[in-house]
């Protein structure tokens, strides 16, 4: 267990419609990563924040967003979804700003329909 | 830019062979560089580290060198089981930045 807890594990939607990924990180780390996972793109990095504040950003379309939280907790928030957005959504966690591990949660499923 | 490029999959191999999955990166300084593995259903897990030339980082019986000269980090594993099955994937962090940046993925099937 990573101590990483995405919520949810699945979830199927239409196109057009908006939904929010939520990462609770693990007990003490401040960094907080989102990567989108799909068969033809790879695993992907979208954003990073640490301590509430956006640290770096990746291939994150504008329709994406996500936010951290005063206590940590970080949502990803995918917006006028389209088929190609369905994927494997992970969030990851490292202590700090330097080359410390990350580690992963399971993942959230995303199929849009 | 930074980048990782690792030997493309699948690799099917027979219990107790031998495991060689190349890595090779592109950095400016010295990158820390990693290994994870990524098991069916599940998130990416730490498999290895190195942070500085010459380092070799070890686990699970999987070893990885981090050798400037080449700028490579092959991931090796002297007898592999069936649970070794699973996508692996090299990755770096550049002396600069903060961003973890993946390889592909390579995925590794083991059969009995």
């Amino acid at each position: 267990d990573s101590g990483v807890t995405q919520t949810p594990k699945h979830l199927i939607t239409a196109t057009g419609q908006r939904v929010t990924l939520r990462c609770s990180p693990r007990s003490g780390d401040l960094s907080v990563y989102w990567y989108q996972q799909s068969l033809d793109q790879g695993l992907q990095f979208l954003i990073q924040y640490y301590n509430g504040e956006e640290r770096a950003k990746g291939n994150i379309l504008e329709r994406f967003s996500a936010q951290q939280f005063p206590d940590l907790h970080s949502e990803l928030n995918l917006s006028s979804l389209e088929l190609g957005d369905s994927a494997l959504y992970f969030c990851a966690s490292s202590a700090g700003l330097d080359d410390s591990p990350l580690h992963f949660g399971n993942g959230t499923r995303l199929t849009v329909t | 830019g930074n980048s990782v490029t690792q030997m493309e999959g699948p690799v099917t191999l027979s219990e107790e062979a031998f495991l060689t999955i190349n890595c090779t990166y592109t950095a400016t300084g010295y990158p820390s560089l990693f290994w994870y593995v990524q098991y069916p259903g599940e998130g990416l897990q730490l498999l290895l580290k190195a942070t500085k030339a010459d380092d070799k980082g070890s686990n699970k019986g999987f070893e990885a060198t981090y050798r400037k000269e080449t700028t490579s980090f092959h991931l090796e594993k002297g007898s592999v089981q069936v649970s070794d099955s699973a996508v692996y994937f090299c990755a770096l962090i550049p002396s600069n930045d903060y961003k973890l940046s993946f390889g592909a993925g390579t995925t590794v099937t083991v059969r009995a």
